[in-house]
């Protein structure tokens, strides 16, 4: 069974400012993807990034990037130049390759971004 | 990505009851999903809906308190039985990107109050 862990309850940053938010994972399984979701208090879940585990290159999207430590089994999304629309629970989730196979999350990590 | 729609998008119900809550996408989809999300909580899987057969349900989960309907490839319904005060959360239903990239796109939720 795979676990997904985000160890940081609650986080706030200054408007402008990065931020980096943690996820670690435990699998035994070789393929897999890994995906952070925001859901902001309209509580529409909503996909920022997905990194495939068989790429090395961290994915970026916009302001919105990871560092994927395979060997760590460490999942980081780190956010740039904070907007008071990042706002939001953050939820790293993984699944594992192949057909009819679920997505796992964590427990989420409320972010504040402050004016 | 995908658009789904979900009603109602909030109720308040009394213990004992019934609710049945709808999911429609835009598109054609293979598979469905049905989340709970408890106050403050992540997402937990109810069961997953493939169109023509019977809905999979996780551990923890039944049939006889969430029947789950999937007619066709565009809609799904997940019934909440004889609900009780433990069973106010959100209800999200979701569907997962056709091909390899798995990404899940979420609907906007339904809000269930249990008095």
């Amino acid at each position: 069974a795979q676990t997904v862990t985000q160890s940081q309850p609650e986080m706030s940053v200054q408007e402008a400012e990065t931020v980096t938010l943690s996820c670690t994972y435990d699998t035994s399984e070789s393929n897999y993807y890994l995906f952070w979701y925001k859901q902001p208090p309209s509580r529409q879940m909503i996909l920022v990034i997905r990194q495939e585990a068989y790429k090395q290159q961290n994915a970026t999207e916009n302001r919105f990037s990871v560092n994927f430590q395979k060997a760590a089994k460490s999942f980081s999304l780190k956010i740039s130049d904070s907007q008071l629309g990042d706002t939001a629970m953050y939820f790293c989730a993984f699944r594992v390759s192949g057909s009819a196979r679920q997505l796992t999350f964590g427990s989420g990590t409320q972010l504040t971004v402050l004016p | 990505s995908a658009v789904i729609s979900q009603k109602p998008s909030r109720d308040i119900c009394q213990r004992g009851t019934s609710l049945t809550i709808q999911c429609q996408v835009d598109s054609q989809v293979t598979m469905m999903f049905w989340y709970r999300q408890q106050p403050g909580q992540s997402l937990t899987l109810i069961a997953t809906a493939n169109q023509g057969s019977e809905a999979t349900y996780e551990s923890g989960f039944v049939i006889d308190k969430f029947p789950i309907s999937r007619p066709n490839l565009t809609f799904s319904t997940l019934t909440v039985s004889n609900m009780s005060p433990e069973d106010s959360s959100i209800y999200l239903c979701s569907v997962e990107a056709s091909g390899t990239s798995y990404e899940q796109y979420f609907g906007p939720g339904t809000r269930l109050t249990v008095t």
